[in-house]
């Protein structure tokens, strides 16, 4: 079964706006990292925050982490319409480093000039 | 950044014939490579994990003799789809772990399977 629940599955925004995406997951974490998935292509890695950070930013991009809930989120500031992609959430699965990532179910986000 | 090449990026073939996908580290080295794989509007399912120079590990639910994984050396895994069938239509893409203990992965671009 996956590791992570998305939400929401589906977003539409104005370019400019903010794009808000939640992540939970299921079992202890070393690090969570988020990619990004054009159409039809691979996955990109975005940013990775590790289980003793709350907050990680880089660029138009900010994360956060909630270990207690197991949960979390990524916001994309200012959106441009280059920013239409699918975005998931991964863990590796179990507390050690096994390399092996499980990916969230995804949000699909679609940014209109 | 680090290159995965992934080949053929799409492949169409008749039910029963073999299929074969390689999966290269350009510019590293990937003692570990991960082969996922994406039904249309859904997330990656982890397939099995390759391991330069070892039998891969396949997860729960996935069948070994129906996708052969090798890797031969430590930068090309390939993964044999054999005897297809329409069932295995499907959107398929490796990643590979930099060196010893890389925590992010490089993905190729995904091999997009259609068995008819």
């Amino acid at each position: 079964s996956q590791q992570g629940e998305e939400d929401p599955q589906a977003l539409s925004i104005q370019e400019g706006e903010n794009a808000t995406m939640n992540c939970s997951y299921k079992t202890s974490i070393n690090n969570l990292q988020w990619y990004r998935q054009n159409s039809g292509r691979g996955l990109v890695h975005l940013i990775l925050i590790r289980s003793n950070e709350r907050e990680k930013h880089s660029g138009r991009l900010r994360v956060t982490l909630d270990t207690s809930k197991k949960s979390s989120s990524l916001l994309i500031t200012a959106s441009r319409a280059a920013d239409t992609a699918s975005y998931f959430c991964a863990t590796h699965l179990g507390s050690g480093n096994t390399g092996k990532l499980i990916f969230g179910q995804g949000t699909t986000l679609q940014v209109k000039p | 950044g680090a290159v995965v090449s992934q080949h053929p990026s799409r492949v169409i073939c008749k039910s029963g014939t073999s299929v074969k996908i390689e999966c290269r580290s350009l510019d590293f080295q990937a003692t570990t490579m991960f082969w996922y794989r994406q039904f249309p509007k859904q997330s990656l399912m982890l397939m099995a994990t390759s391991n330069e120079g070892s039998k891969a590990t396949y997860e729960q639910g996935v069948e070994k003799d129906k996708f052969l994984i090798n890797h031969a050396s430590l930068t090309l895994s390939t993964l044999t789809v054999t005897s297809a069938h329409p069932e295995d239509s499907s959107f398929y893409i490796c990643s590979a772990r930099p060196g010893q203990g890389g925590e992010k992965l490089f993905f190729g671009s995904g091999t997009q399977l259609s068995v008819l």
